[in-house]
């Protein structure tokens, strides 16, 4: 099986507001990503877990935070959501086992902030 | 860092045609390239990868080649069928030693498979 699942698949949020999103997979995968997609752009990566070390991109440092609490869910939290948020949050994993690198992704959460 | 650059945002074969999606990456130490199809109201699927140990891999109907000294990958896609319709993603990476990859992907191309 290698579904990566995500909860909400829709989040409506309100400007200043805190926004939860969830990440789960259950195939022992050390690594876990979020990304971040809005319309004709390309999927860019926020963060990641590796096992338990947190990895943030640069210039989304002060935006994004995580936590994972285990090896099978993750959440992305933002503290305070602006309009500029709304975007398609997608979640993959993967596990560097024999070569292999490929990350599997999650189908989504739509967030809009008004 | 890393810039790819997916140089068709859209693209439109016939059924039974070939189709190809070439992207460029800016980055020498990337190794890794994957692609990823993205179908209506669906995911990113993993399709196929190549690494730069080898300058092409096919997967059935799928082709990728590698060109390192240009810094250019390219999927072939033979003997389209209407299902291959979707938005492709490529990708790079650099291999760490440890055990994730950093995937910084091109903008997609939105092909379409007429019949």
């Amino acid at each position: 099986d290698t579904t990566v699942k995500q909860n909400p698949r829709y989040k409506l949020a309100r400007v200043g507001k805190p926004v939860n999103l969830i990440c789960s997979q259950t195939m022992n995968h050390d690594t876990m990503y979020w990304y971040q997609k809005k319309p004709n752009q390309a999927p860019k990566l926020l963060l990641f877990y590796y096992d338990k070390i947190l990895n943030r991109e640069a210039d989304t440092f002060e935006k994004f935070q995580s936590s994972r609490p285990n090896n099978s869910f993750c959440s992305l939290y933002i503290g305070s959501a602006g309009l500029e948020y709304s975007a398609m949050y997608l979640c993959a994993s993967s596990r560097r086992d024999r070569g292999q690198d490929t990350q599997y992704f999650g189908p989504g959460t739509r967030l809009l902030v008004l | 860092g890393e810039k790819v650059e997916q140089h068709e945002s859209t693209l439109s074969v016939r059924e039974g045609d070939s189709a190809v999606i070439n992207c460029t990456y800016t980055d020498t130490a990337s190794s890794y390239f994957p692609w990823y199809k993205q179908e209506a109201g669906k995911s990113l699927h993993f399709v196929i990868d190549i690494r730069s140990n080898v300058d092409r891999k096919q997967s059935q109907r799928l082709i990728v080649l590698l060109d390192k000294k240009a810094k250019r990958f390219s999927l072939h896609i033979t003997a389209t069928q209407p299902e291959d319709s979707a938005i492709y993603f490529c990708a790079a990476s650099p291999l760490a030693s440890s055990s994730f990859s950093k995937l910084v992907f091109g903008q997609g191309t939105s092909l379409s498979v007429v019949p």
